[in-house]
């Protein structure tokens, strides 16, 4: 299979500050997304970014498949923002299953 | 637009049981995903149709099974169920290949 890791696997944050979570992976792939897992469990959809950069509010990310790596930027975080944060790869070639990094357990403290 | 539906969200059953879930994608999606996530393994495949038919399955053992329908509703059935299958399990959809995936809320499966 495919090799994703995630870092830090845990962050505590003061509210207002920034963070930047990393994915590493160990292939090609053709499908990169993150994810924020809410505290009932779903997975929220965050970014759609199997290459270049996305911005979506205070959130943005990264994707350099080149080098195989993924960036995820949270600015001015808030306690909302916690959670756990997941990359999940779909390798070139090998569609249609997703390799789910460990995680980043957030927690942004008032 | 309705998102991911899946049911039921908790669930408990005794060891030796056999389990059924559910999985309504998003309008349109023909393609359903399902994955195990417990706190000892993290997130794993289990297994991937589209229009009816399997294309990819993970290394879990053939008590795990699933069938995807006409209307691209989807079922995912564990037999003989054991405790290490307590866990959440989370169901997906997309429109097509090379499209991003959405989930479901997830079905929360204990196993006593």
């Amino acid at each position: 299979g495919i090799q994703v890791e995630q870092s830090p696997p845990d962050l505590i944050l003061q509210e207002g500050a920034n963070s930047t979570l990393r994915c590493n992976f160990s292939d090609s792939v053709n499908n990169l997304q993150w994810f924020h897992q809410n505290p009932w469990g779903q997975l929220i959809n965050l970014f759609y970014i199997p290459s270049g950069t996305k911005q979506n509010g205070r959130l943005s990310a990264t994707t350099v498949a080149t080098e195989r790596y993924s960036l995820l930027y949270i600015s001015s975080s808030q306690t909302t923002d916690s959670g756990v944060y997941f990359c999940a790869v779909e390798r070139r070639g090998r569609i249609n299953k997703f390799y789910f990094g460990s995680g980043t357990k957030l927690n942004v403290k008032p | 637009k309705a998102g991911v539906t899946q049911t039921p969200r908790y669930l408990i059953k005794t060891r030796g049981q056999q389990v059924t879930l559910s999985c309504s994608p998003i309008s349109g999606h023909r393609s359903v995903s399902w994955y195990q996530q417990t706190p000892g393994q993290g997130l794993q495949f289990l297994f991937e149709y589209f229009s009816e038919t399997q294309r990819n399955k993970g290394n879990f053992p053939g008590r795990f099974s699933g069938r995807q329908f006409s209307n691209s509703r989807s079922e995912m059935n564990v037999s003989t169920l054991e405790l290490g299958d307590s866990a959440l399990y989370l169901c997906a959809s997309r429109l097509q290949d090379n499209y991003g995936y959405t989930f479901g809320s997830g079905t929360r499966l204990t196993v006593v």
